[in-house]
Formats: structure tokens, sequence, C-alpha cells
């Protein structure tokens, strides 16, 4: 089984300010991992993944994540962040190989707030 | 291509009734997942289906229910409905095969229970 561990429920910044958002994963067997980002009333949009490869990926606006298998972490960053960015962000996990790639395990999700 | 496509986004039904959710998933995707989304629990994964069989389950009891047809459409229902069964129901589809680890979201069906 796996768990998601989202160490921030809410995080204020202002526009224009480099942002992390932290996300710690337990697991006994290989993962892949993602984060989704929700718009209020909206569903969940896939923001990026690491499947396998290099541990840094990035998403087209902006965002980037890196993978880090010893401390079992894949924080999201952004260098410089965007009003349009205020949203909630769910980091989740699923396990790698076998037949449970439909089986998504999420953490509580983080509330980003951009401030003018 | 259309993307997830989730009937109705809207609900509300009264205690003791029960309801059916559809799922459309993205052309070619074979796998739907479904989900819960609620403000105390999070996001839970309900089940999922493949080639019309379930492939994976959550833990949630027996009331919840689901099934795949051959054109990979899915639906989900819940009988005997209960308060805390209120939340955003959020369905998902991948492909089989390279791209199978990837889950596309629909705009979910918002359900209140009176």
């Amino acid at each position: 089984a796996q768990s998601v561990t989202q160490l921030d429920s809410q995080v204020p910044v202002f526009e224009e300010a480099p942002v992390e958002l932290r996300c710690n994963y337990s697991s006994s067997v290989s993962v892949y991992l993602f984060w989704y980002v929700q718009y209020p009333n909206q569903g969940l949009q896939l923001l990026l993944k690491y499947l396998s490869g290099s541990t840094l990926v990035e998403s087209i606006n902006g965002f980037e994540a890196e993978f880090n298998k010893s401390q079992t972490s894949f924080h999201l960053r952004k260098p410089s962040v965007h009003i349009s960015d205020t949203a909630e962000y769910f980091c989740a996990v699923s396990q790698a190989g076998g037949t449970s790639y439909g089986k998504l395990t999420f953490g509580q999700g983080t509330i980003l707030t951009v401030h003018p | 291509k259309a993307g997830v496509t989730q009937t109705p986004r809207y609900l509300i039904k009264t205690r003791g009734q029960q309801v059916t959710l559809s799922c459309s998933p993205i052309s070619g995707h074979r796998s739907v997942s479904w989900y819960q989304q609620t403000p105390g629990q999070g996001l839970q994964f309900l089940f999922e289906y493949f080639s019309e069989t379930q492939r994976n389950k959550g833990n949630f009891p027996g009331r919840f229910s689901g099934r795949q047809f051959s054109n990979s459409r899915s639906e989900m229902n819940v009988s005997t409905l209960e308060l805390g069964d209120s939340a955003l129901y959020l369905c998902a589809s991948s492909l089989e095969g390279q791209g199978q680890e990837t889950q596309y979201f629909g705009p979910g069906t918002r359900l209140l229970v009176l």
C-alpha cells in the first residue's frame, strides 16, 4: 500500500515570488508520481509526472518537480508564480508495474493562493 | 480529442434513494477509474474497470458499485444514499499499453444528499 503526505495545507505567496509545494510518499514498491491541479468547480488536470529516467520533470507552464528516492519526496516548484496559479494542488502515486495503474493514492492537497 | 465527460454534472437526492452516474472516457481509452472527493476525506479511490471487468477496488461499502460497457463507458451506482455520500465524484480514463499509467480526469458529478 502507498501513502502520500502533503506537508502544507495552505501556501500563500505574492505574485512573481517562487513557491515550493512539498510532497512525501511511502511505499514498499516502486511508484509512479504525479502532480494534479484543481481549479474551483473543476476536475483534476495533470500537471506533470515522473515515471522513470530523469528525476527532474517539467510542465509546460513553468512548474517542475524533482523525484528524490532517498528522501521519498516529489516536491513541486515554480520560480515565479502568477495570479492564475491560484488553485489546489494534489500529489499522487500509483504502483509501478502490475495491474494497479488505475489506482491513484492522493495527498490531502495544498491550496496555493497567489496575492497581487 | 474530446476529454472525459461525466453526466449529470449536478444531482440532488434524498437519503435512501439510489443514484447512477455516467462516465464516457477519452476515445481509445479502455480503463476507467472512479474517485470520491470530500472535504473531510479528500480524494479516495472507489474502483477501476478495464474491458468490462473490475480490476481494482477501494475500501467502500457494497452500496457503491459500478460497471463498464463494451464501448468503455462506465457507470457507478450508489444505493441507499446516506448524507455522507455527498461528494464530488470524479471519473478518470487511461490508455492500455504505453501511457496506461497516466489518468485523465473528467469535470466530476457533484452529488448532494439531503
